[in-house]
């Protein structure tokens, strides 16, 4: 099973300023994916991270708000630019491996903002 | 659009009674079901897939096309499955991997 290493597991940060959350995976993965969970509610999918090329957004994400890399199969980053309060939540990152496509998660980036 | 429904937030039993969390999903197509758990301080797994008709830790879960729903079951709860547990769909294909995630289900297993 692929292990997925994600860092920050936690941030506080000011209003205004830009926190880069990146995910590691010991082995290649065919797609990776980012999530939101918001305090109360489920988990959101933000964007696929598209190795080489620019990230797929969901409805309601943006480049601008959520930039994404993903410069080979086992690494990516997701930026949250410009942050309010309202982006305080949990980011999980996840990648798809095997032959049974199994997707795993990474333990996620709890970003408060103050 | 697609939709998952844990209609329980909050889910209490003791050791060793039958436990059945919720799910209900709404979706056009052909649907992928999951169930993922996530255990305290840990980061979130699969627990089983319904294309796989597999048993993980005694839980079990049916796919009813009918009722749209995949509840997932167990007979014997045990105080190790308390935990939050997410029932997700996947839109399948090329797709697969981009889920939808239900609201979650805290179950808690008393001694």
């Amino acid at each position: 099973s692929a292990v997925i290493s994600q860092k920050p597991s936690r941030d506080i940060c000011q209003r205004g300023t830009s926190l880069t959350i990146q995910c590691q995976v010991d082995s290649q993965v065919t797609m990776m994916f980012w999530y939101r969970q918001q305090p109360g509610q489920s988990l959101t999918l933000i964007a696929t991270a598209n190795q080489g090329s620019e990230a797929t957004y969901e409805s309601g994400f943006v480049i601008d708000k959520f930039p994404i890399s993903r410069p080979n199969l086992t690494f990516s980053t997701l930026t949250v630019s410009n942050m309010s309060p309202e982006d305080s939540s949990i980011y999980l990152c996840s990648g798809r491996q095997g032959v049974d496509e199994k997707l795993f998660f990474g333990s996620g980036t709890q970003l408060s903002v103050l | 659009a697609q939709r998952v429904t844990q209609p329980e937030k909050l889910l209490s039993v003791f050791k060793g009674a039958p436990v059945e969390l919720k799910c209900n999903y709404s979706y056009s197509g052909s649907p992928e079901l999951f169930w993922y758990v996530q255990y305290s301080r840990q980061r979130l797994q699969l627990l089983l897939r319904h294309i796989s008709r597999e048993s993980i830790k005694g839980f079990t879960a049916d796919l009813n096309k009918g009722e749209t729903s995949f509840h997932l079951k167990k007979p014997f709860a045990q105080e190790e499955d308390s935990a939050m547990y997410y029932c997700a769909l996947a839109t399948g294909g090329t797709s697969y991997g981009k889920l939808t995630f239900g609201q979650g289900t805290i179950l808690t297993v008393h001694p």
